[in-house]
């Protein structure tokens, strides 16, 4: 079956831009995570969504960035006036509650120039 | 705030021989902790979990040990081999299926 797919592999943006980038999550699966990934460092959480709940958003660094997720399915992260040090590889990752077993997709790298 | 340590410099070992790698943790301990595997260019792989009242977790060639008191989880791969080279990478569950806290990740290299 299909992965987690994420849209686009790449982003090249200029400073100030808005970015959106997509997550495609596995069917069925109820979470939906987003976390980035700085050069050479660990993964950061950024925003968390479980069925109907309201989103954890308790990591997202500043009101710039913001997320949804429609239909429970597809979820959009979107990064408005981008700046040099959004830069990072933006991953998602979908899970089915039960299991607690997060599925990553291979991520966005952002580059903001 | 959560502080997860893993060894920061990469670990180097020849074919066959035992890799351990350290997470090390500070304030409580979390309901899970789990291990995932990252391939340079790809996103982590599930490797395993295991939960706060458990003290140790096989699978294949790998064991996990959680050590509360210690604050600390050890990851073995047994038998190692070349295609185990990766950066491997500790994480905290504290709400059961709630977000994860990463370590920074270790980088393992298998030598022939």
């Amino acid at each position: 079956g299909a992965g987690v797919s994420q849209s686009p592999s790449n982003k090249v943006t200029e400073k100030g831009k808005d970015v959106e980038l997509r997550c495609d999550p596995i069917s069925g699966h109820t979470a939906l995570y987003w976390y980035r990934q700085s050069l050479g460092q660990g993964l950061e959480f950024l925003i968390y969504f479980q069925g109907n709940s309201a989103p954890d958003k308790s990591g997202l660094p500043s009101d710039r960035f913001s997320a949804e997720r429609t239909g429970g399915s597809v979820s959009t992260l979107t990064i408005q006036r981008t700046q040099q040090e959004d830069s990072a590889v933006y991953l998602c990752a979908s899970m089915r509650q039960e299991y607690n077993e997060q599925f990553f997709g291979p991520g966005t790298r952002l580059t903001v120039l | 705030s959560q502080k997860i340590e893993q060894n920061s410099e990469a670990l180097n070992i020849q074919e066959g021989k035992t890799a351990t790698l350290t997470c090390n943790y500070t304030n409580y301990s979390p309901a899970y902790l789990q291990w995932y595997r990252q391939d340079p260019g790809r996103g982590p792989v599930f490797l395993l979990l295991i939960r706060e009242n458990e003290k140790e977790k096989r699978k294949e060639r790998l064991k996990v040990t959680f050590d509360t008191t210690l604050k600390q989880s050890l990851f073995h791969i047994t038998a190692s081999q070349p295609a185990d080279s990766a950066t491997y990478l500790c994480a905290l569950d504290y709400n059961q299926g709630g977000k994860l806290i990463f370590g920074q990740g270790t980088e393992l290299s298998v030598k022939p």
